[in-house]
């Protein structure tokens, strides 16, 4: 059973396209994390939600919008996107009060 | 702000050796943990080894352990008898009590291990 699941593994669009990349976690967290990881491999924070509840939010574009429907839930929508964009797009889990943050297969996002 | 700093970029390393990979830290919290992840060539993130601030004694988990030096701010990963699958990207992260429990990773090394 896989326990953080991202879709799509990979996708590739042009600039000024809107797209979504979906996450789920069967590990009964109750936190979820979105994380970029650019070409130099550098991983950093984007969005977290506990519950629901946007906990995390990293000076993000405000074209990034994140959407937590239910706790095993986040997704992550992406609107008029630019060449930047381009980079490995990690979900992970955890519990708030816990420390292992379990990370998704991530989702490689390539704009043209 | 937390910081977290892996000077080496790359390693190379002989099979069946020794390796240890640093990682310096900065932060201002009293309380935080210390993470490492491996990151293969397929692309995954794989939590290898945890540590707490307030952990007595160093965290080991089967080959891997982490030489926690909480004075010079230092968590350094110590790999005993390298693998070939061992070659891999390896970050050094922590999380602090202020920042909601999100992962700050350092830069990562590449290690690589020769047969």
């Amino acid at each position: 059973d896989t326990a953080v699941s991202q879709t799509p593994k990979y996708l590739v669009t042009q600039m000024g396209n809107d797209k979504s990349i979906k996450c789920e976690q069967n590990l009964g967290h109750d936190t979820m994390y979105w994380y970029k990881q650019d070409s130099k491999k550098f991983l950093k924070i984007m969005f977290s939600y506990n519950n629901k509840e946007l906990i995390i939010n990293e000076t993000v574009p405000n074209r990034f919008s994140p959407k937590s429907p239910d706790k095993a839930h986040l997704n992550l929508h992406i609107n008029s996107l630019e060449l930047g964009d381009s980079a490995v797009y990690f979900c992970a889990s955890s519990q708030y009060s816990g420390y292992e943050q379990y990370f998704g297969p991530g989702t490689r996002l390539t704009v043209t | 702000a937390q910081k977290i700093t892996q000077t080496q970029p790359g390693m190379f390393v002989q099979e069946k050796e020794a390796v240890t990979l640093d990682c310096t830290y900065d932060t201002s919290d009293p309380s935080y943990g210390l993470f490492w992840y491996k990151q293969p060539s397929s692309g995954e993130m794989i939590f290898l080894i945890y540590q707490g601030s307030y952990d007595q004694q160093n965290a080991t988990e089967g080959r891997y352990s982490l030489n926690f030096q909480k004075a010079r701010k230092s968590a350094n990963l110590v790999i005993s008898a390298s693998q070939l699958g061992d070659s891999a990207m390896y970050f050094c992260a922590m999380r602090g009590v202020q920042g909601a429990q999100k992962l700050v990773f350092g830069q990562g090394t590449r290690l690589t291990i020769n047969p």
